[in-house]
């Protein structure tokens, strides 16, 4: 069955530190595949989206770019701020038409 | 924007009670759904509807009971609740249903905000 297995958390960054978070998934055929963030209190909220190969997802300082050679999601931001503290889930929406989701991985951004 | 409203936003409950979490949303989604969120597991899905009258299994479905008789509301049942089924729970709409690749409906999901339920 389809699956997505992220980087282990936590993990705490400074200021303006690069992230990377690695994600990776299995699954049949050609699934869209998803970052979800969660912030404290919150429900999670749809932060970007692939839907094909090669395609670079983007929202708020944050890209990831869908890789079927290596069947990665990785998602990046070049320079994190505290308001980024948050959990981070990677997902992917295959042949099933459901959401499989990633266990999180938790950011803490410090001043 | 009400959005997705999920009450309660806390509960406890002793071995062998009853509830039913209540999720309502007010976009006119077609897709609803509930998962459960548990440490080191993600979230799971446990029922979902494509429409009113319209439910079906998810991953986790045993336990909870669901039911869609209108377009906003899909309220959540714990017959007999269990310390197993401590957990964040959340639900989630849709405008359309789920598809697949770049041919999909709106793929977007809105959460609400969760609900934390312990069973002692």
């Amino acid at each position: 069955g389809d699956s997505v297995t992220q980087m282990e958390g936590p993990v705490t960054l400074s200021e303006e530190a690069f992230l990377t978070i690695n994600c990776t998934y299995t699954a049949t055929g050609y699934p869209s595949l998803f970052w979800y963030v969660q912030y404290p209190g919150e429900g999670l909220q749809l932060l970007l989206k692939a839907t094909k190969a090669d395609d670079k997802g983007s929202n708020k300082g944050f890209e990831a770019t869908y890789r079927k050679e290596t069947t990665s999601f990785h998602l990046e931001k070049g320079s994190v701020q505290v308001s980024d503290s948050a959990v981070y889930f990677c997902a992917l929406r295959g042949s099933a038409r459901q959401l499989t989701f990633g266990s999180g991985t938790q950011l803490t951004v410090l001043p | 924007n009400a959005g997705v409203t999920q009450t309660p936003k806390f509960q406890v409950l002793k071995t062998g009670q009853s509830m039913t979490l209540q999720c309502a949303q007010d976009m006119n989604h077609e897709y609803m759904s509930w998962y459960r969120q548990d440490p080191g597991m993600g979230l799971r899905l446990i029922h979902y509807s494509v429409g009113a009258g319209i439910t079906d299994q998810g991953e986790v479905p045993n336990g909870y009971n669901v039911s869609r008789s209108t377009t906003e509301d899909f309220p959540l049942r714990l017959l007999s609740a269990a310390p197993s089924q401590t957990s964040v729970y959340f639900c989630a709409s849709s405008f359309g249903t789920p598809g697949q690749g770049a041919g999909a409906t709106n793929e977007k999901l809105f959460f609400g905000s969760g609900t934390q339920l312990s069973v002692l």
